[in-house]
């Protein structure tokens, strides 16, 4: 079964500063992975997804992600912050095309003028 | 531009009652899942649907029911309510051919 492990639970970061927030993932093959973000009291946005291809992946509002096999990792980094990131980021894997989206713990993102 | 709704937004139940978290979607998606969200837990799986009359049990799906009679409807059935069942609940759908998973924006339920 696939696993995901988001390691910081918080982070804080300066505006303007820039951001990586860390997922692992447990999978026999090449997963399908997601990153969402959740503003306080609302659903997921899906900020940019990895399924083949190129292992940098832009996403929307700045954000990018690097897939690496080596290191089953999919991070997650903003060059410069704005003080609307603030929200919680959440590290997803699916086995292939399939709806059954396994979540990491999620990284809370606060940010400082 | 509704996307996956989800009603009631809000609700507090009581010890032993039922209820029904609605989920529907206009964007003639096959596939329709059901997530509970808790503290430091992220999301986990209830129920999912891959089309019309075929369900199927995620990770968490005791004391969950769940029925797809329709394309567009995913409704998740409570039958007697337990705290253990407070949680946020997001209906979600995607379409057989892509890739993307869309998320309904929350149902907050309270058991007291």
């Amino acid at each position: 079964a696939q696993s995901v492990t988001q390691p910081d639970i918080h982070i804080t970061v300066s505006e303007g500063a820039s951001l990586e927030l860390r997922c692992n993932y447990s999978y026999g093959a090449t997963p399908y992975l997601f990153w969402y973000v959740q503003s306080p009291g609302q659903g997921l946005q899906l900020l940019l997804k990895y399924f083949s291809g190129d292992t940098l992946v832009q996403g929307i509002k700045g954000f990018e992600a690097e897939f690496k096999r080596s290191q089953s990792s999919f991070n997650l980094r903003k060059p410069s912050v704005h003080w609307s990131d603030a929200a919680e980021y959440f590290c997803a894997v699916a086995p292939g095309g399939n709806e059954k989206l396994t979540f990491g713990t999620g990284t809370r993102l606060t940010i400082i003028p | 531009n509704a996307g996956v709704t989800q009603t009631p937004k809000f609700q507090v139940l009581k010890t032993g009652q039922s209820m029904t978290l609605q989920c529907a979607q206009d964007m003639n998606h096959e596939y329709m899942s059901w997530y509970r969200q808790d503290p430091g837990m992220g999301l986990r799986l209830i129920h999912y649907s891959v089309g019309a009359g075929i369900t199927d049990q995620g990770e968490v799906p005791n004391g969950y029911n769940v029925s797809r009679s329709t394309t567009e409807d995913f409704p998740l059935r409570l039958l007697s309510a337990a705290p253990s069942q407070t949680s946020v609940y997001f209906c979600a759908s995607r379409d057989i051919s892509g890739n993307t998973i869309y998320f309904g924006e929350g149902s907050w339920l309270t058991v007291v």
